[in-house]
């Protein structure tokens, strides 16, 4: 079994919805949690850390459910520029362990 | 700038011909480590280092080898590439203060094709 496991997708949502996804996890001894974005098989770069208590930057909003083993992801008002694919990562820092990414695409 | 630097970009080689991919760090980060990408699997450890000659595998080092003599390098080495070494490689670089949530920093990526 993978250690973390997303929805593929796509999800295909006009400008200006919401859309959200998640992932679970396996391993109930990690401890940091964060969410990566990745545009066509460029490097991943951090779009949030994602904290117990639940955490928002702009229009993402990621929580940790510790208890079920799983993170979610909602993006509000998406832009165009907000399609990639997004990648749920677990730590420790010096060995990640990703899911295979959700892709999202935006159509204006 | 803060950058994780890979080369090459782009490798075709062949079979059994050994080769080096360079991964350098200005950050005076402690931890580097390499992963590879393919369709479906997502990204997934090679092998890790948290500082200088101090080096472990990660979850796939199978053919690999890695070496860390100066803190910003961390060469990933293939003896005797085979084609299921076909792959997109990353390189990673973090702080490693051990606080929760470090952000890693990935390099641009080398595409390897072994024919």
């Amino acid at each position: 079994r993978k250690e973390v496991e997303q929805d593929p997708g796509p999800f295909n949502v006009p400008e200006g919805a919401t859309v959200a996804f998640n992932c679970t996890y396996s391993n109930s001894a990690s401890q940091s949690f964060f969410w990566y974005r990745q545009d066509c098989r460029k490097e991943p770069k951090l779009l949030m850390s994602v904290y117990s208590s639940g955490n928002e930057d702009g229009r993402f909003t990621a929580q940790l459910n510790r208890a079920s083993q799983y993170i979610s992801l909602l993006i509000r008002d998406s832009k165009l520029s907000d399609s990639a694919t997004y990648l749920c990562v677990t730590g420790p820092d010096y060995k990640l362990s990703f899911g295979a990414g959700t892709t999202v695409t935006v159509r204006a | 700038e803060a950058q994780v630097t890979q080369n090459p970009r782009y490798l075709i080689t062949v079979t059994g011909k050994k080769l080096t991919v360079t991964c350098s760090q200005n950050m005076n980060h402690e931890y580097m480590s390499w992963y590879r990408q393919d369709p479906g699997l997502g990204l997934r450890q090679i092998y890790y280092s948290m500082n200088v000659e101090v080096t472990d595998k990660g979850d796939v080092p199978e053919g690999y080898k890695v070496s860390r003599k100066e803190k910003r390098n961390f060469p990933l080495i293939l003896e005797s590439p085979s084609p299921n070494q076909t792959s997109l490689y990353f390189c990673a670089s973090s702080s490693g203060t051990g606080s929760m949530n470090t952000e890693a920093f990935f390099g641009q990526g080398t595409r390897l094709t072994v024919v």
